[in-house]
């Protein structure tokens, strides 16, 4: 199975502020990787697929990069509805993996 | 637009089975590839299986193989998804979600169910 690892696996930030988050994959998969959004009690939705296309309705201060092993969502000035957990997740093989998340917090 | 919507709560004793439903409006099943992921309290995201359009069969993740089974009724556009030999790490809200195509990404996702592994 392919292991997807988060990092940081949490992290505070202020409103405006500019935040990076990565990925790691323990292969090469191309740009076989999605960010998803969850807020608490709710269903994940997506926001970045294929490593850096910004999926239909998402804001343009989401964005994602990185090819092979390496990705990273950068989220440009901060909104109060972005403090939320963020997962990445490989779909280059079956089982599909998702990383461990990262919690997004207000300072 | 693809709406689903999951049937309620469960609550189960070990070694029981539980068969959860998502009901799909928008778009009929046939043109969907719908997947399960579920989610222990407190934890992170693991994907159950789903079909795979390519070879018109359902994978599953080896961890839940022979006890889990993924089942269709296009009649009502309905999905179900029922775990047998339930034990209480089975604890979790699990999800339905739909697969653009096969790609192996999940863009629209049922509201989750919570199915409660208790004796």
């Amino acid at each position: 199975d392919i292991q997807m690892t988060q990092s940081p696996s949490s992290l505070s930030a202020s409103v405006g502020d500019r935040v990076t988050i990565t990925c790691r994959a323990s292969q090469i998969i191309s740009d076989y990787l999605n960010w998803y959004q969850q807020k608490p009690g709710k269903a994940p939705k997506l926001l970045i697929y294929a490593a850096s296309s910004l999926q239909s309705g998402v804001p343009s201060r989401f964005s994602g990069s990185g090819s092979g092993t390496d990705f990273t969502l950068t989220i440009n000035s901060l909104q109060p509805e972005d403090f939320a957990t963020y997962y990445c997740q490989q779909s280059y093989s079956t089982p599909y993996t998702f990383g461990q998340g990262t919690k997004l917090e207000i300072k | 637009q693809v709406q689903l919507v999951q049937s309620g709560a469960e609550v189960k004793k070990p070694g029981a089975s539980v068969k959860v439903s998502c009901k799909v409006s928008g778009h009929t099943l046939t043109e969907l590839s719908m997947h399960w992921v579920r989610q222990a309290p407190g934890k992170g995201l693991e994907w159950m299986g789903g079909f795979d359009p390519e070879d018109g069969e359902r994978i599953y993740a080896l961890k839940f193989q022979g006890r889990v089974s993924m089942t269709e009724d296009t009649s009502t556009d309905t999905a179900y998804m029922e775990l047998s030999s339930l034990r209480s790490e089975d604890t979790a809200v699990y999800y339905c979600a739909t697969d653009p195509a096969g790609s192996g990404l999940f863009d629209f996702w049922g509201q989750g169910t919570l199915v409660t592994v208790s004796s």
